[in-house]
């Protein structure tokens, strides 16, 4: 069964550095999407991402953040200048179509910490 | 999108049916209602979804109340592997991004 897949698993980096994190979404899916999850917190949206534009972007998706899709299959999300806030488990989804029917389907994440 | 509220917890012994409420009063008649689920260390987990008729799928039921108010995500035999933060999502038709709004869920512990 196709899924999606993140890496790296767990990323360690220290306060101010740049960090991209790495998803491969499901092959024949056209919508993308990142989340995070700070530790014993809820699952929060941070953007969609379609048609290589922004669809729509949380609060929390500030100018430090940025997401590409650099080749056929890549879907990344770039932390520009990592805060000691930023650490938390990130999510990348994707889904073959939009709309309120349509499922989305995640990767396991990345553990990111930030000293 | 309209909010769900669920139980923090709930309990179940193994091999036991399960029912996981959902209340959403202020649902509009164009929302669907979707279930997912995030087992431990692991990324959310799609379950099922509907919209005013009872659903089935090889997981789980989706149970709607008529006034579609509520809804019950039924877990016909409890595994271990259930084991899990099960969230009841509300999907707006004028949600342009689509995005998943997740609430604090209902942890079900299953003890064997």
């Amino acid at each position: 069964e196709p899924e999606v897949t993140q890496t790296p698993s767990h990323q360690v980096t220290q306060m101010g550095q740049e960090v991209i994190l790495r998803c491969v979404p499901i092959s024949n899916h056209l919508y993308f999407y990142w989340y995070r999850q700070i530790l014993g917190q809820k699952v929060e949206f941070l953007v969609s991402f379609y048609n290589n534009e922004i669809s729509e972007k949380s609060e929390i998706f500030d100018d430090q953040f940025s997401v590409e899709r650099p080749d056929g299959s890549n879907f990344t999300l770039k932390i520009r200048s990592t805060k000691l806030e930023d650490s938390a488990m990130y999510f990348c989804a994707s889904s073959g179509r939009t709309g309120v029917g349509e499922t989305q389907y995640f990767g396991p994440g990345t553990r990111l910490l930030v000293l | 999108d309209a909010k769900t509220t669920q139980p923090n917890s709930m309990e179940s012994n193994e091999e036991e049916p399960v029912h996981l409420p959902c209340n959403h009063s202020t649902i509009s008649g164009t929302d669907y209602i979707h279930w997912y689920r995030q087992l431990p260390s692991q990324g959310p987990e799609y379950v099922i979804h509907g919209l005013t008729s009872n659903v089935n799928n090889r997981m789980a039921s989706l149970a709607i109340a008529e006034d579609r108010k509520s809804s019950t995500l039924i877990l016909h035999r409890a595994t271990l592997r259930d084991a899990a933060v099960y969230y009841c999502i509300l999907r707006s038709t004028y949600n342009a991004g689509n995005m998943l709004t997740f609430g604090g869920g209902t942890r079900l512990m299953v003890k064997p």
